[in-house]
């Protein structure tokens, strides 16, 4: 089957560090790969995807490259801020898995200032 | 398009009543999820429709928990009788199809049952 496993959080970094959240997944089909955001109080919301192998999706600073040779979808960004706090899930959804999308544990990022 | 509505975002109740949270897909939207965050088990799937049709409840935890979606912009997760385990954030999701595509979250009901 799918799933999605992710740096266990949180991640505490001071304003203008570097992030790497790590993210790693096993899939049957041909998985689209995607980060999703949570601020509190609120839903999940698409923060970068990418459909194919070596594809880099980026999204406000964010960026992620598939990886299909190390199975792996890795979070950057080159310099945080206190806005970015918040909770930061993986996710795939893969033709072998009925277009559910699959989940990680979410990786909750906390920036001091 | 308003994405995806949830009502209502907060519910309390006490132990043994029925509860009932909505959702309205956006528009043109094929599949509608039901998920429940908690920070014990993260975020499950509950069940899960493809045009209006439930493809997999597997994820539904007992029978007390039931969904349906009398059409393409409705669709309901009951709990009958509530428990205080039943505690949670729960979200609707919907998309469209194919694996390519993003889901769009609803807000979430917080949900406490006392």
């Amino acid at each position: 089957g799918n799933s999605v496993t992710q740096m266990e959080g949180p991640v505490t970094l001071s304003e203008e560090a570097f992030l790497t959240i790590n993210c790693t997944y096993t899939a049957t089909g041909y998985p689209s790969l995607f980060w999703y955001v949570q601020y509190p109080g609120e839903g999940l919301q698409l923060l970068l995807k990418a459909t194919k192998a070596d594809d880099k999706g980026s999204n406000k600073g964010f960026e992620a490259t598939y990886r299909k040779e190390t199975t792996s979808f890795h979070l950057e960004k080159g310099s945080v801020q206190v806005s970015d706090s918040a909770v930061y899930f993986c996710a795939l959804r893969s033709t072998g898995g009925s277009y559910i999308p699959t989940f990680g544990r979410g990786t909750s990022l906390i920036v001091h200032p | 398009d308003a994405g995806v509505i949830q009502s209502p975002r907060h519910e309390v109740t006490e132990m043994g009543q029925e509860v009932t949270l909505r959702c309205k897909p956006i528009s043109g939207h094929d599949y509608l999820f039901w998920y429940r965050q908690t920070m014990m088990r993260g975020l499950e799937l509950l069940i899960y429709f493809n045009n209006n049709v439930p493809i997999d409840d597997s994820g539904m935890p007992e029978d007390r928990f039931s969904a349906k979606m009398p059409n393409a912009s409705f669709s309901t997760l009951k709990i009958q009788p509530s428990e205080p385990r039943d505690s949670a954030v729960y979200f609707c999701a919907s998309s469209r199809q194919g694996e390519r595509t993003e889901a769009f979250f609803g807000q979430g009901t917080r949900l406490t049952v006392v």
